[in-house]
């Protein structure tokens, strides 16, 4: 199946600076990548939308400022965490849906990177 | 807007059956996801439904949709131990747009 990879896996950092998160499609392409972010108490949060070669869509509430998103090829978008503040931490995963198009628009999920920011 | 909601946790015993409910709020809604989540790791497809479709099966899951009342459920039969994780309800107007998730329940099995 589709495999998505996410770097780093764990991320510990100081408050005020800046985290970049990797999310690459291993075995396919991606036209489009989505940015999720899941709280502790386990509800999974769409931050943005990602889509090669074009400006992010971000979800209303979310900073576009502070969780830039670059989705520079069809198989590897980032995410950078600006001037990173405690109330950052989270786990945040990647998710990518293939270019083949129809279909049951399945997303195929990266394992989830995990920032701490001290 | 879109609203995805099911409950938290559920608890059942090994070798019975798991029904984990959701309920939606878009009636655009047309594809309807199942995905679970096993600790410290990504989500992955477990089951979808169409819209147009009221019932599917496979193997030990059987996914029922009430369209109307726009409330969608998880049967998991035979649970065993392995079957423990977050089962995220998700829904999304076509193939190309956002998927909207549900909060997860997570389920336990007791022996």
């Amino acid at each position: 199946g589709a495999v998505v990879s996410q770097h780093p896996s764990w991320v510990i950092c100081k408050s005020g600076t800046s985290v970049k998160i990797e999310c690459r499609s291993l075995d396919f392409q991606a036209t489009t990548m989505f940015w999720y972010r899941q709280f502790p108490k386990q509800s999974l949060m769409l931050m943005a939308t990602s889509n090669e070669g074009s400006k992010a869509t971000y979800e209303q509430g979310v900073e576009k400022d502070k969780f830039l998103i670059n989705h520079a090829s069809l198989t590897l978008s980032t995410l950078t965490v600006t001037s990173a503040h405690p109330e950052d931490s989270s786990f945040y995963i990647c998710s990518a849906r293939g270019s083949w198009g129809g279909g049951t628009g399945e997303l195929f999920f990266g394992e989830g990177s995990r920032l701490t920011v001290l | 807007g879109e609203d995805v909601e099911q409950s938290l946790f559920l608890s059942v015993r090994e070798g019975d059956s798991s029904v984990i409910n959701c309920t939606y709020t878009d009636s655009s809604s047309t594809y309807l996801y199942w995905y679970k989540q096993e600790p410290g790791a990504g989500l992955q497809l477990l089951t979808y439904i169409f819209s147009n479709m009221d019932m599917k099966q496979d193997q030990r899951l059987t996914v029922l949709l009430n369209k109307k009342d726009k409330h969608l459920s998880l049967r998991i039969a035979d649970t065993q131990t392995g079957d423990s994780a977050i089962y995220f309800c998700a829904e999304s107007i076509s193939s190309a747009s956002k998927i909207i998730f549900g909060s997860g329940t997570r389920l336990s099995i007791r022996p």
